[in-house]
C-alpha cells in the first residue's frame, strides 16, 4: 500500500526557534493534513491543504503556524517560534478526494520536543 | 460541535478472548465514523469505516464495528483477539451535516492481548 513519509521521526529544539516539519503525501492525492497528539491526549487536527491553500485551520493552528507545498511533492509544517507547549508528535495525512467518507493516510510522525 | 470519546485508556484481553473497544460520538448531523490502528512507531492505519446502511461493518484483520445510533456508539470488537493486535486503537468521526475537511479523533485506546 502506498505510504505517507515524514522527516524527521525526531526533532528537538530551543524555545523560540523555527522547525520545519517536512512530509511527502502519497503522490496522486490531493488533500493533506497535519494533526497533533500531545502525550497522552487526543489526535487534533490543525490544518487542512487544498489547491495549494488552506481549506480549513482549527483554532491551534494561529500565525505561529504555516503550511506549504514547495513543489510537487512535498508538504511542509512550519513553527515560526516554538513554545514548551508545542511539544508534540506531529502527523501528516493525506487523501485522494477529501470527501467526507474517504479514510485518510497517515505518516509515520515526527516528535517535536521544545526544551 | 463533532466529539469523540473513549471512556477506556486501555482493555486487556487474553489470545483467544472476545475484544471490544468502545467508542461514542456526538455530530449535529449524520456521521462517517472510522477506526484506526497505531502501531509502535508506525502512523494511524485504517481499519473501517461506517458510512450508512448495515450497522454491522467488517474491516482489516478481522476486526468488525456495530453502529447503534440510539446509543450513538460505534464499538470496535473482534470475536477472537490475537497477541498482534496489541496496539492503540483510535476512533474517529466526520459530520455530515457541518462539513467541513476535518475528521476528529478520540484519545486512543491501548489494546494489550496477553498470550
Amino acid at each position: 500500500e502506498p505510504e505517507v513519509t515524514q522527516t524527521p521521526s525526531h526533532q528537538v529544539t530551543q524555545m523560540g526557534q523555527e522547525v520545519i516539519l517536512r512530509c511527502v503525501p502519497i503522490s496522486n492525492h490531493l488533500y493533506f493534513y497535519w494533526y497533533r497528539q500531545i502525550l497522552g491526549q487526543k489526535v487534533e487536527f490543525l490544518v487542512s491543504f487544498y489547491n495549494n491553500e488552506i481549506s480549513e485551520k482549527s483554532e491551534i493552528f494561529d500565525d505561529q503556524f504555516s503550511v506549504e507545498r514547495p513543489d510537487g511533492s512535498n508538504f511542509t509544517l512550519k513553527i515560526r517560534s516554538t513554545k514548551l507547549e508545542d511539544s508534540a508528535m506531529y502527523f501528516c495525512a493525506s487523501s485522494a478526494t477529501g470527501t467526507p467518507n474517504e479514510k485518510l493516510f497517515f505518516g509515520s510522525g515526527t516528535q517535536l520536543s521544545v526544551l | 460541535a463533532q466529539s469523540v470519546a473513549q471512556p477506556e485508556d486501555q482493555v486487556n484481553v487474553a489470545e483467544g478472548n472476545p475484544l471490544t473497544v468502545k467508542c461514542t460520538y456526538s455530530v449535529s448531523g449524520n456521521p462517517y465514523l472510522f477506526w484506526y490502528v497505531q502501531y509502535p512507531n508506525r502512523g494511524l492505519q485504517f481499519l473501517l469505516k461506517y458510512i450508512t446502511g448495515d450497522n454491522l461493518v467488517k474491516g482489516s484483520y478481522g476486526f468488525e464495528a456495530e453502529f447503534n445510533k440510539s446509543q450513538t456508539s460505534f464499538h470496535l470488537k473482534k470475536p477472537s483477539a490475537l497477541v498482534s493486535d496489541s496496539a492503540l486503537y483510535f476512533c474517529a468521526v466526520r459530520d455530515t451535516y457541518t462539513g467541513g475537511f476535518k475528521t476528529i479523533f478520540g484519545a486512543g485506546t491501548r489494546l494489550f492481548v496477553k498470550a
